[in-house]
């Protein structure tokens, strides 16, 4: 079955610092996967996502997901943390064990940054 | 504004009672989704509808439905309602049903059940 795990529950982070946020994904075949972000009292926002090529990719608001096959891993990365990232933030997974096209999250992990 | 369209915003309704949330996806995606958030359960995928015809279900309950219509927008219904259906519910819609594209979200419909 596929699935994503997010290890930590909350990231603390300094403005200015860089910041990680991780994910670690089981899947059989190849790996499709998001990044979203989810502001207090609004939906999710897409952040980036990788399908094929480059490990390293470039999404919205600065951010980049860095995928490591060996590793099935997939951190997001900001090299410069502000204090309006403060948010909470999803991995997911696309879930190909069936006919539709769903996405899988991870549970989640709360960034906060700190002035 | 990701252009997909949620209403209500919030519901407060009895237990036992029925409730309708209503999407209305991007303009041109033909793909809908339905997902419940909960502090217990994180999202949960509830149903996917593809150009009005359902294409996925996952972690739905029986007392949970939901339909796409000719022009595209969705329905969830709930009923029979419980304590534990108090919820964020989040629409989302794609451009298409490949496993490449992303969704897009709505703002939710926050559901309290008393």
């Amino acid at each position: 079955a596929q699935s994503v795990a997010q290890p930590e529950d909350q990231v603390n982070v300094a403005e200015g610092n860089p910041l990680t946020v991780k994910c670690t994904y089981s899947v059989s075949g190849n790996p499709y996967l998001f990044w979203y972000v989810q502001y207090p009292n609004r939906g999710l926002q897409f952040l980036l996502k990788y399908i094929t090529g480059d490990n390293l990719v470039k999404g919205s608001y600065g951010f980049e997901a860095e995928f490591n096959k060996s590793q099935t891993s997939f951190h997001l990365k900001k090299p410069s943390a502000l204090v309006s990232d403060s948010a909470l933030y999803f991995c997911a997974v696309r879930d190909l064990n069936q006919a539709g096209t769903a996405l899988i999250f991870g549970k989640g992990t709360t960034l906060s940054v700190s002035s | 504004d990701s252009g997909v369209t949620q209403t209500p915003k919030h519901l407060i309704t009895a237990t036992g009672q029925r409730v309708t949330l209503r999407c209305s996806p991007r303009s041109g995606d033909l793909s809908v989704y339905w997902y419940q958030q909960s502090l217990d359960q994180g999202l949960q995928f509830l149903i996917q509808y593809y150009n009005g015809e359902e294409r996925a279900k996952g972690n739905i309950l029986e007392r949970f439905s939901a339909q796409q219509f000719p022009d595209l927008h969705s329905e969830l219904n709930l009923s029979s309602l419980e304590l534990g259906d108090s919820a964020l519910y989040f629409c989302a819609s794609s451009v298409l049903t490949g496993a490449i594209t992303e969704a897009f979200f709505g703002q939710g419909t926050r559901l309290t059940v008393v």
